[in-house]
């Protein structure tokens, strides 16, 4: 199993452009996250889905949107980038409540 | 208000002892608890969940969770230089019923001296 796959590993955007971060997982795990992290911070939940077709905001969700068409994948994206989502963005799936695991992570900078 | 506090460090340990991470939440609904290991720009890796009071082992870690005192604790016995990271405290409030995701602590760093 590969767990839980990020794409891109490093991506630098223009103010105003957007762009998609993809995650997929193959470990047949409903439940599925996304998390930004800043230098010195924790990470904060930006997005949480439970299922296909099923998704709901988490702490930090302005400036983002997310969809759930399948199990397997749970792609963020981000309409009209700005310096304040400079950030390490992580997926993580988990079986229900349970243990999370992560991705490898993206590394976003916006100029 | 902080809902999971964690002591940012350094914590410098020698090599072959104890470290000993200690963290404290403030939802007292809460019911899952997790330490992840977090090495300089790479992802959190889980070493331990607890779910219930009391001590959990798993070879050279022990979670230790306290829900009355609402704190959570993570020791790591003879420390090697590979233990040096950011280990990161966790918590599933799960309000509601509903799924959530985890609150996180700011991290410890822990420095293993060889």
């Amino acid at each position: 199993n590969a767990g839980v796959t990020q794409t891109p590993k490093f991506r630098i955007l223009k103010i105003g452009q957007s762009m998609t971060l993809q995650c997929t997982q193959d470990m047949n795990h409903n439940y599925m996250y996304w998390y930004r992290q800043d230098p010195g911070m924790g990470l904060k939940l930006i997005y949480y889905s439970v299922g296909a077709g099923i998704t709901d905001k988490g702490e930090v969700p302005n400036g983002y949107n997310v969809s759930r068409s399948t199990t397997e994948d749970f792609p963020l994206r981000l309409e009209l980038a700005a310096p304040s989502q400079t950030s390490v963005y992580f997926c993580a799936s988990s079986f229900r409540y349970y243990e999370q695991y992560f991705g490898p992570g993206t590394r976003l900078t916006v100029t | 208000q902080k809902e999971v506090e964690q002591n940012s460090g350094p914590l410098s340990v020698p090599e072959g002892a104890i470290a000993s991470l200690n963290c404290t939440y403030s939802d007292r609904g809460s019911q899952s608890f997790f330490w992840y290991r977090q090495y300089s720009g790479k992802s959190p890796e889980l070493i331990m969940s607890i779910y219930s009071n009391g001590d959990k082992e798993d070879g050279r870690f022990t979670a230790q969770l306290n829900k009355a005192s609402q704190y959570v604790s993570l020791l790591i016995r003879d420390s090697q230089p590979s233990d040096s990271a950011t280990y990161l405290c966790a918590v599933n409030k799960r309000s509601g019923g509903g799924a959530d995701g985890l609150t996180f602590g700011k991290g410890t760093h822990l420095i293993i001296q060889p």
